[in-house]
């Protein structure tokens, strides 16, 4: 079965740091990769997303992602951490037949010191 | 701002009571969800509606009735809940064409509480 795997539940990183978080899939195929952001009492903002094409995909608010095929991986980074990134970060993936159903990983919840 | 506005924001009800939630979506999409987020588990697909038609229900009880009266107003009927379907419910909506893995919009999420 597919899944969707995001190792660290919470992360904490100081402010201007860089930022990596983890996501795995599982899948035999190349699925189609998001990384959403939700803040606290609210919705799921989209960050960015790999449908094809360039495996380095650039997001909003600074982040960007990298597909790795052969390690399925989809990890988001932040060059400089900023205190208003602290959130829960979602990967999630579509995979090909299943039309436009996400499943989602479990979230990290990424915290920054001042 | 979104374009998938949900109402209301808050929620509590008791278990016998019956209420609706509301999503309205101002993209132009075709398609609309349901979303269940509870406390660290992950997001939970409950309804797809597509062209108006419900396409997928994930084995959700028959307590939750979602509703789909055209392609941008969804909404989830509750009735006789129970304390553990207190959670934050998503709608989202994304436009469907020949090709799989079109991008979903979320709205900012109901919180509903059952007491």
């Amino acid at each position: 079965a597919q899944s969707v795997t995001q190792p660290d539940i919470h992360i904490t990183v100081s402010e201007g740091a860089s930022l990596e978080l983890r996501c795995n899939y599982s899948y035999g195929a190349t699925p189609y990769l998001f990384w959403y952001v939700q803040s606290p009492g609210q919705g799921l903002q989209l960050l960015l997303k790999y449908f094809s094409g360039d495996t380095l995909v650039q997001g909003i608010k600074g982040f960007e992602a990298e597909f790795k095929r052969s390690q399925s991986s989809f990890n988001l980074r932040k060059p400089s951490v900023h205190w208003s990134d602290a959130a829960e970060y979602f990967c999630a993936v579509a995979f090909t037949g299943g039309g436009n159903k996400l499943t989602f990983g479990t979230g990290t919840q990424l915290k920054v010191e001042l | 701002e979104t374009g998938v506005t949900q109402t209301p924001r808050h929620l509590v009800m008791g278990m016998t009571n019956k209420k609706s939630l509301k999503c309205e979506q101002h993209l132009g999409h075709n398609a609309m969800y349901w979303y269940k987020q509870s406390a660290k588990k992950p997001l939970e697909l409950m309804f797809v509606y597509s062209l108006e038609e419900r396409v997928e229900n994930n084995s959700v009880p028959s307590r939750f009735s979602p509703e789909c009266p055209n392609s941008s107003h969804l909404f989830l009927h509750l009735h006789t809940l129970q304390p553990e379907d207190s959670a934050l419910y998503l709608c989202a909506s994304s436009q469907e064409g020949r090709t799989s893995g079109n991008t979903i919009y979320f709205g900012e999420g109901s919180w509903l509480t059952v007491v």
